[in-house]
């Protein structure tokens, strides 16, 4: 049981925008930064946002990020067969006093 | 660009330790934080702790406290990671990853994981 929820789940079809969500509590993502990572099949993973909604130089703005309160999301716009890969929120956890992720998203590429 | 090479696949008896390497090279190793993610066959991520080298002490998820230690070599830019009392639940494929890190009350964090590792697997199998 992740510590972090999203959805097992998500699809979309080419050129498509997408969202991902990521849901928290007070003492991690209420609290701290959220980050998002996209893990390629039989690949590391991949930061893709950093700090809310910050893009590593680089990175299509296709790819977005933004917090509300104990929940965050990620938004992927254009959607193309190359995004099909799993996709990961962390957040810092003052509970834990560790990082912790989401359990992930399968995002499938129709 | 930062390079995070990792050693090699091991296989070990439950019981055992193991201690994976992490070689860091291409920029500034000490003041950067290395933390370890595993990730079990077929599952999601998992934090197991970090190190800020220039600062010495390292953080550890509380699941994985008395059985992990992490720490560096600043001489080689090496990092290392030694898990013991070995279960077959420790099976998996476990990454280095670099990034910056914070300090607050005392105690110096991870921020989060911008650089990673090719990952090296454990398996724990008698």
């Amino acid at each position: 049981q992740s510590v972090l929820t999203q959805p097992p789940s998500a699809s979309g079809t080419p050129g498509q925008r997408v969202t991902i969500s990521c849901s928290g509590s007070r003492s991690n993502i209420g609290s701290h930064y959220v980050y998002w990572y996209q893990q390629l099949p039989g690949t590391a993973p991949k930061l893709l946002i950093y700090r809310n909604n910050q893009r590593p130089s680089g990175l299509p703005d296709r790819f977005s990020g933004s917090k509300s309160g104990t929940s965050a999301s990620l938004a992927i716009s254009g959607l193309r067969s190359e995004d099909e890969a799993d996709y990961y929120c962390a957040a810092w956890d003052d509970s834990l006093s560790g990082q912790v992720f989401g359990g992930g998203t399968k995002l499938t590429v129709l | 660009q930062v390079q995070l090479v990792q050693s090699g696949a091991e296989v070990k008896k439950p019981g055992s330790s193991v201690k994976v390497s992490c070689k860091a090279s291409g920029d500034t190793f000490s003041s950067h934080a290395i933390s370890w993610v595993r990730q079990a066959p077929g599952q999601g991520l998992e934090w197991v702790g970090g190190i800020i080298p220039i600062f010495g002490s390292a953080n550890y998820a509380q699941k994985f406290q008395g059985r992990v230690t992490i720490t560096t070599d600043e001489s080689t830019s090496t990092a290392y990671m030694e898990l013991s009392s070995l279960r077959s639940e420790d099976t998996a494929l476990y990454y280095c990853a670099r990034g910056p890190g914070y300090c607050s009350g005392g105690s110096c964090y991870p921020e989060y994981f911008q650089d990673w590792g090719q990952g090296t697997l454990v398996i724990v199998s008698s």
